[in-house]
């Protein structure tokens, strides 16, 4: 079945670039997504990328997606404080209709 | 317009009680969503809606019961709630497609339940 995976906690200086990472298991996964959610909010979609792209960049945000390690990650530049949030990775299979798996979430600080 | 509103912010209500949530959006998605969310946890899916019918109950209790009365329009009707189910209740809607379900959320309802 699927399974997401996402390391919990991440903190970060103001101005350094952030990390995040997460695995999945579905290898027929064909959309894979970040969203952030900030405290007290709904989540806001950050970005997605098709199974069959290595990278796509958008501003600040760059995804990277190495399907033979089911490794995504997302990272983002020059980090500010209004960046601090939780950002959950997800994955969609076209079989599923339109039930998405999300991962745990990474709590992402950022220190002034 | 790329919102998803969602009423009311918050709830309190009783074992007792029936209410009901609201959930609307008008970007033409025909493909609607509930899910419940606990502190720092990911949200989980209750249902979806499909152009307008159920399309997965996640095997929810009874006392959740769903309703989609148009395209823009999604309800979640309470009634003998539990302690436990006091979450955050998030709506979200997305296109109907082939793979690509990116989801817009609203801002949720923070129900709890005395």
């Amino acid at each position: 079945g699927e399974d997401v995976e996402q390391s919990l906690f991440l903190s970060v200086r103001e101005g350094d670039s952030s990390v995040i990472n997460c695995t999945y298991t579905d290898s027929s996964s064909t959309y894979l997504y970040w969203y952030k959610q900030e405290p007290g909010a709904g989540l806001q979609l950050l970005t997605y990328i098709f199974s069959n792209m290595d990278m796509k960049q958008d501003q600040r945000l760059t995804v990277l997606l190495n399907k033979k390690d089911k490794h995504l990650s997302l990272r983002i530049a020059d980090t500010q404080t209004g960046d601090s949030a939780i950002y959950f990775c997800a994955e969609s299979i076209s079989t599923n209709a339109g039930k998405s798996t999300f991962g745990d979430g990474t709590t992402l600080t950022v220190k002034p | 317009d790329t919102e998803v509103t969602q009423t009311p912010k918050h709830l309190v209500m009783g074992m007792t009680n029936k209410k009901s949530l609201k959930c609307e959006q008008h970007m033409g998605h025909r493909a609607m969503y509930w899910y419940k969310q606990k502190a720092k946890k990911p949200p989980e899916l209750m249902f979806v809606y499909s152009y307008e019918k159920l399309s997965i109950n996640e095997s929810v209790p009874s006392r959740f019961s769903p309703e989609c009365p148009n395209s823009s329009l999604l309800n979640l009707h309470l009634h003998a709630l539990q302690p436990e189910d006091s979450a955050l209740y998030l709506c979200a809607s997305s296109h109907v497609s082939s793979g690509n379900y990116e989801q817009y959320f609203g801002p949720g309802t923070r129900l709890t339940v005395t």
